[in-house]
């Protein structure tokens, strides 16, 4: 399996682009979240979604976008990019309650700059 | 709602000594308790957890940590650091029902000074 992948690695974009973060997991897992990490605030919740077709929000959605029409892809949307979204952005995995598995599996990670 | 807090943004030990990084969660009802490792330009990686039972978990790579549930805590540990333990440790809390989408700490850089 390769578990969580995310891509690109790597994005530097300009201000007022859009563009879309990739995601997919291959364990069949129900429950995938986005997250983006800033020194010091830790891990903080953009959307998730608990299955295909459903999604809600997180901590701190403005400016994203998120669908889940399939239980494997979960993509970000950046609709205006803007120099306070410069972040590293991780995608995150979980089946659901009662397989007992509760941990969540990480992607590797988008770093993202807005200049 | 669900939080925890990490009261430490940086701790440091010096290797061969034990080391603990705490972290205190606040949650309606039993907590399931996660503890997560990231290591430089990585995603992070899950180390152990507590769901119930016996309120000493053991994990990957000698870690355990103790769920103290009259201090609401649940504190990261090793007998004996190693250098190669230097990471940044996440503490997570869940609540059983809701979202089901744990809320994480601000993060615990360790350093492992030879």
């Amino acid at each position: 399996n390769a578990g969580v992948t995310q891509t690109p690695k790597f994005q530097v974009l300009k201000t007022g682009q859009s563009m879309t973060l990739q995601c997919a997991q291959d364990m069949n897992h129900e429950y995938m979240s986005w997250y983006r990490q800033d020194p010091g605030m830790g891990l903080r919740l953009i959307h998730y979604s608990v299955g295909a077709g459903i999604t809600d929000q997180g901590e701190v959605p403005n400016g994203y976008n998120v669908s889940r029409s399939t239980t494997e892809d979960f993509p970000l949307r950046l609709l205006s990019a803007a120099p306070s979204q410069t972040s590293v952005y991780f995608c995150a995995s979980s089946p659901e309650p009662g397989t007992g598995d509760y941990e969540q599996y990480f992607g590797p990670g988008t770093r993202l700059t807005v200049t | 709602a669900q939080s925890v807090a990490q009261p430490e943004d940086q701790v440091n030990v010096a290797e061969g000594n034990p080391l603990t990084v705490k972290c205190t969660y606040s949650v309606s009802g039993n907590p399931y308790l996660f503890w997560y490792v990231q290591y430089p330009n990585r995603g992070l990686q899950f180390l152990l957890k507590y769901i119930t039972g016996d309120n000493l978990v053991k994990g990957s790579y000698g870690f355990e940590a103790e769920f103290n549930k009259s201090q609401t805590s649940f504190h990261l540990k090793k007998p004996s650091a190693l250098v190669s333990d230097s990471a940044l440790y996440f503490c997570a809390v869940r609540e059983p029902g809701g979202s089901y989408i744990p809320t994480f700490g601000r993060g615990t850089s360790l350093i492992v000074h030879p």
